[in-house]
């Protein structure tokens, strides 16, 4: 599976959107983008994923460059329920290994 | 609504006693998996499963093992708990990959268990 770097933090003011950028300069044509985030102690949460065009689901929007190497993830309006580390997974569909990388710990501030 | 549930939530035992977590899901998924969560480490795969008698190593698999008889259950058993299996663990379950990709993998609560 493709190698993702992700910033180790960020900030943002609640009510404004959030954007989360990853990169995965390695990725391969068959590698679907992951997102998923971990609010404190609990399980991982599944967010949204996309092979090669946009995303938008009820909880967040996923937008892929269109080279591949790098997306973002927006959650539009952000509360300070969405303070969470996100991950950004880069895999194989039907291969089912996830690997979880460090991720981005989100701080949503009031 | 179908779930996934976790038990123990917290498990404290001692160096060299059997343990095992239990994972129950009741969205009839085929594919199962366990993984342990550490500071600095994030998540890493032990074990999984892709149907009812088939089990797979994963990442972290010495010390551990599981058994799957029914598609609802993945028992993670720690043979004989040692310190280094202090940690969190969760369970995950996932349906078969569709053409889109959509084998998202949803997990429990987890576990969090300290070895003494």
């Amino acid at each position: 599976d493709a190698k993702t770097t992700q910033p180790p933090s960020m900030d943002c003011a609640e009510g404004r959107a959030a954007n989360l950028p990853c990169n995965h300069s390695t990725i391969s044509g068959n590698e679907y983008v992951y997102w998923y985030r971990q609010i404190h102690s609990q399980g991982p949460q599944y967010i949204i994923h996309g092979l090669k065009n946009n995303e938008t689901n009820e909880m967040a929007s996923l937008i892929i460059t269109e080279d591949r190497k790098s997306s973002t993830l927006i959650l539009p309006h952000a509360t300070l329920r969405d303070t969470a580390v996100y991950y950004c997974i880069v895999r194989v569909a039907f291969r089912q290994n996830f690997v979880f990388g460090p991720g981005t710990r989100l701080s949503v501030l009031p | 609504d179908a779930e996934i549930t976790q038990s123990p939530r917290h498990k404290i035992t001692e160096t060299g006693r059997q343990v095992t977590l239990a994972c129950h899901q009741t969205w009839n998924h085929n594919n199962m998996f366990w993984y342990r969560q550490d500071l600095g480490h994030g998540l890493r795969l032990i074990h999984y499963s892709y149907g009812v008698q088939d089990t797979n190593k994963g990442e972290v698999s010495d010390g551990y093992s599981v058994s799957r008889s029914n598609t609802e259950d993945l028992p993670l058993t720690l043979e004989s708990a040692a310190s280094s299996q202090t940690s969190v663990y969760f369970c995950a379950s996932s349906k078969v990959g569709t053409l889109r990709g959509t084998d998202t993998q949803y997990f429990g609560p987890g576990t969090r268990l300290t070895v003494l």
